[in-house]
C-alpha cells in the first residue's frame, strides 16, 4: 500500500520555466490538496478538490494551476515559475468527515 | 477567520526531560484537532485525533489533550528519536472539511 505518492522529488526551475507536480493516491480517498511549505510559514494551502471534478483555491493559489484528473490524481501546474515559489511542496488526501490527512514526502522546488 | 497558534516554537529537552506543547485555536466550532509529527525532509504523519474538550489519547511517550481553547502534547521521558517538528490542525465546524494548520514546534531531545 503507496498512499500517497509525488514525482518529482526535487526540481531546480529557471524562472519562466513550467512545470507539472505530479500526486497520486491509492487509499480511495474524495479529497486531495496541494500544500507549500515555507520556513517560518507552516503549511499553507494552495489547492483543494473535495471530489473528482471539483476544485477550489485555498490561501495561497496565485501562479498555479490544478487538475483532478480522476479520483486517484491531482496535479499541480506551475506556468511560469519564479523565485517565490521556492519552496516544499506537499500532496495530502483525505477520506469522508473528520479524518486525518495522509502526505506524501514532498517535492523540493527550486526556482533560480 | 479560523487561527491557529503553536507554542513554542522551538524546544530544546534532555534525554528524560519531561514538557508539553501547545496548540491554541480559535474557531467558531471545533469538528477535530489533530497532531502530526514530521521528520526532516518527510511529510506529516498522522498521529492523534481528538474531538471534544477532556478528550485524552496516548501513544507511547505522547499524549494530548484538549479544551475548549487549547491541545497539549506532553511529552513523558522523551528519547533522541522522539525529535522531529510537531504541527497541531483543526477541522471547524462548517463549511469544507479542509484543516487549517499551526506553524509547528520544532523538537529536539539531546542524549
Amino acid at each position: 500500500n503507496a498512499g500517497v505518492t509525488q514525482t518529482p522529488k526535487f526540481q531546480v526551475l529557471k524562472t519562466g520555466q513550467s512545470m507539472t507536480l505530479q500526486c497520486a493516491q491509492d487509499m480511495n480517498h474524495n479529497s486531495m490538496y496541494w500544500y507549500r511549505q515555507d520556513p517560518g510559514m507552516g503549511l499553507r494551502l494552495i489547492y483543494y478538490s473535495a471530489s473528482e471534478g471539483t476544485t477550489d483555491k485555498g490561501e495561497v493559489p496565485n501562479g498555479y494551476n490544478v487538475s483532478r484528473l480522476n479520483k486517484r490524481e491531482f496535479s499541480l501546474r506551475l506556468e511560469s515559475a519564479a523565485p517565490s515559489q521556492t519552496s516544499v511542496y506537499f500532496c495530502a488526501s483525505s477520506g469522508l468527515g473528520i479524518t486525518e490527512a495522509f502526505f506524501g514526502q514532498g517535492t523540493r522546488l527550486t526556482v533560480v | 477567520e479560523d487561527q491557529v497558534t503553536q507554542s513554542p516554537e522551538a524546544l530544546r529537552l534532555q534525554e528524560g526531560e519531561s514538557s508539553s506543547l501547545n496548540c491554541s485555536y480559535t474557531v467558531s466550532g471545533l469538528r477535530g484537532l489533530f497532531w502530526y509529527r514530521q521528520d526532516p525532509g518527510k511529510g506529516p504523519e498522522f498521529l492523534f485525533t481528538l474531538y471534544s474538550a477532556g478528550e485524552e489519547k496516548e501513544k507511547e511517550r505522547l499524549k494530548a489533550t484538549l479544551t475548549k481553547k487549547e491541545s497539549f502534547l506532553h511529552i513523558t521521558a522523551p528519547k533522541p528519536e522522539d525529535s522531529a517538528t510537531y504541527l497541531c490542525a483543526v477541522q471547524a465546524v462548517g463549511g469544507s472539511y479542509i484543516p487549517t494548520f499551526g506553524r509547528g514546534t520544532s523538537l529536539i531531545v539531546h542524549p
